[in-house]
């Protein structure tokens, strides 16, 4: 079956430090992978996605790349901001190259960035 | 540029009490979803439909009620509400373009 692991929060950072957010997954065929945010009291926002292997998403200044080799699809940016304190969800959707299909969700990271 | 509203925005109802929740999308999406969103689970899902009047179970779906009488409505419903249906409930949408569009959620209180 089709599921998501990514790490455990809360992940607590200062402002300009290096974020990896680790994701891992299982899935029948070949998913599309997405990384969502949620800001305090708002619904999820698409961050970035990859929907094929060795994509490479990117937004905002982070990036997740698509590795079929490992399962995986690791959320990282060079240097956060406090306005990034957010909670993280790795997806992945269990059609091919498509957003349409129903999406898995991990469990969610959730980011504390300290000025 | 209005999206998928959903409404209400916070409800207190008691237990055993049937209750709705609305979910409107102003484009043409085929796919339409309900998920719940619990500390520790992330988002779940309730059920999911691929176009007016198809619906499809998801991995939580015991004690909801879903329809699809138009495209731009799924409603959802709890037919006799129970303290663990206490959530965030979110519905989205999605189509190949845009892919997948969230609501701001409703958040479920049931005492």
């Amino acid at each position: 079956g089709n599921s998501v692991t990514q790490m455990e929060g809360p992940v607590t950072l200062s402002e300009e430090a290096f974020l990896t957010i680790n994701c891992t997954y299982t899935a029948t065929g070949y998913p599309s992978l997405f990384w969502y945010v949620q800001y305090p009291g708002e619904g999820l926002q698409l961050l970035l996605k990859a929907t094929k292997a060795d994509d490479k998403g990117s937004n905002k200044g982070f990036e997740a790349t698509y590795r079929k080799e490992t399962t995986s699809f690791h959320l990282e940016k060079g240097s956060v901001q406090v306005s990034d304190s957010a909670v993280y969800f790795c997806a992945l959707s269990d059609q091919r190259g498509s957003t349409l299909g129903r999406l898995y969700f991990g469990r969610g990271t959730q980011l504390t960035v300290w000025p | 540029d209005a999206g998928i509203t959903q409404s209400p925005r916070y409800k207190i109802t008691e237990t055993g009490r049937q209750v709705t929740l609305m979910c409107h999308q102003t484009w043409s999406h085929s796919y339409m979803f309900w998920y719940r969103q619990d500390l520790g689970h992330g988002l779940r899902l309730i059920y999911y439909s691929a176009a007016a009047d198809i619906t499809d179970k998801g991995e939580v779906p015991d004690g909801y009620v879903v329809s699809r009488s138009k495209t731009e409505n799924f409603p959802l419903t709890l037919e006799s509400a129970t303290r663990s249906q206490t959530s965030v409930y979110f519905c989205a949408s999605s189509d190949a373009i845009h892919g997948y569009t969230f609501g701001s959620g409703t958040r479920l209180t049931v005492v």
